[in-house]
C-alpha cells in the first residue's frame, strides 16, 4: 500500500544550525513523483519540490537541499543555517502514476520545525 | 502566488446549518480540489473538479457536497454542519490533473461548529 512517513513530529533547533527532515515513502510504482510543501504559522500551504522517480540527482536551492534515495525510499530535506523564517510545518507527499492524477496525493502528517533565535 | 482566494477565512456555525465556502482562482486552471487538514490526519481530499460542472469524490465526501458553475468558482458546502466537520478547509489547484502536477493552495478556511 502507499504511505509516506514524516517520523520526526517535531524538531527544535538553534538559528544557523543544520537540520535535516526525513521522509519515507512506499509505493509499489515504478513511476511516481514526490513533492515537500511548507506551511508556516500564517497557515498557508506552500510547494517547494517535485522530484520524480527517475531522478535521483540531489536538488540545491539557495540554503535548501533534498536528497532521494530509492535505494531507501527516501526523499529527504535539508536546510542549511536555518533561520527563524524556517519556522513550519513541512510535508512530504506522494503521487504515482498509477493513480492517473495527483488527485491521489498521498501526505504525510508533517514535521513541525521551529527555529529558535 | 497562485492567485487563489478563499472565503470566508474565518466561520463560527452552529450544528445542523448549512454552509458554503467558496473558493475563486484566477489563473484558469482546470483541476480544483478541496482538502481538509486535522490534526493527525494530515490534508485529507474532500471533492475535486476537473471542470466546469465535472466533480468527484475524494476521501472523505460524505457530507459535503460541491458545485462548479464557472472555471473559477469551486464551492463546497456542508449541507447540516456537525462538530466533527469543524477543520481547516483548503482549496487547490493544479493546471493539469497529472500526477506530476503540483498543487497551489488558497490560505483556507477555518470553520468552527458548535
Amino acid at each position: 500500500a502507499q504511505k509516506v512517513t514524516q517520523a520526526q513530529t517535531e524538531i527544535s533547533v538553534v538559528e544557523k544550525e543544520d537540520v535535516t527532515l526525513d521522509c519515507v515513502y512506499e509505493t509499489r510504482d515504478t513511476t511516481y513523483y514526490l513533492f515537500w510543501y511548507k506551511q508556516p504559522p500564517s497557515g498557508e500551504l506552500v510547494f517547494l519540490i517535485r522530484r520524480n522517480s527517475f531522478d535521483e540527482q540531489n536538488e540545491i536551492s539557495g540554503r535548501y537541499s533534498w536528497n532521494f534515495q530509492k535505494s531507501t525510499s527516501s526523499f529527504n530535506f535539508t536546510i542549511t543555517a536555518s533561520q527563524v523564517v524556517d519556522s513550519a510545518v513541512y510535508f512530504c507527499a506522494l503521487s504515482e502514476a498509477s493513480a492517473g492524477n495527483n488527485r491521489k496525493l498521498i501526505w504525510g502528517l508533517g514535521t513541525s520545525l521551529a527555529v529558535n533565535p | 502566488d497562485a492567485g487563489i482566494t478563499q472565503s470566508p477565512r474565518h466561520k463560527v456555525t452552529e450544528t445542523g446549518t448549512p454552509v458554503t465556502l467558496r473558493c475563486h482562482q484566477t489563473e484558469n486552471h482546470r483541476y480544483m480540489y478541496w482538502y481538509r487538514q486535522d490534526p493527525g490526519h494530515g490534508l485529507r481530499l474532500i471533492h475535486y473538479s476537473y471542470g466546469v460542472k465535472d466533480t468527484d469524490k475524494g476521501e472523505v465526501s460524505d457530507g459535503y457536497s460541491v458545485s462548479r458553475s464557472k472555471t473559477e468558482d469551486f464551492l463546497l458546502t456542508l449541507e447540516s454542519a456537525t462538530s466533527s466537520q469543524t477543520s481547516v478547509y483548503f482549496c487547490a489547484i493544479s493546471g493539469t490533473g497529472r500526477y506530476n502536477s503540483p498543487l497551489h493552495f488558497g490560505n483556507g478556511t477555518r470553520l468552527t461548529v458548535t
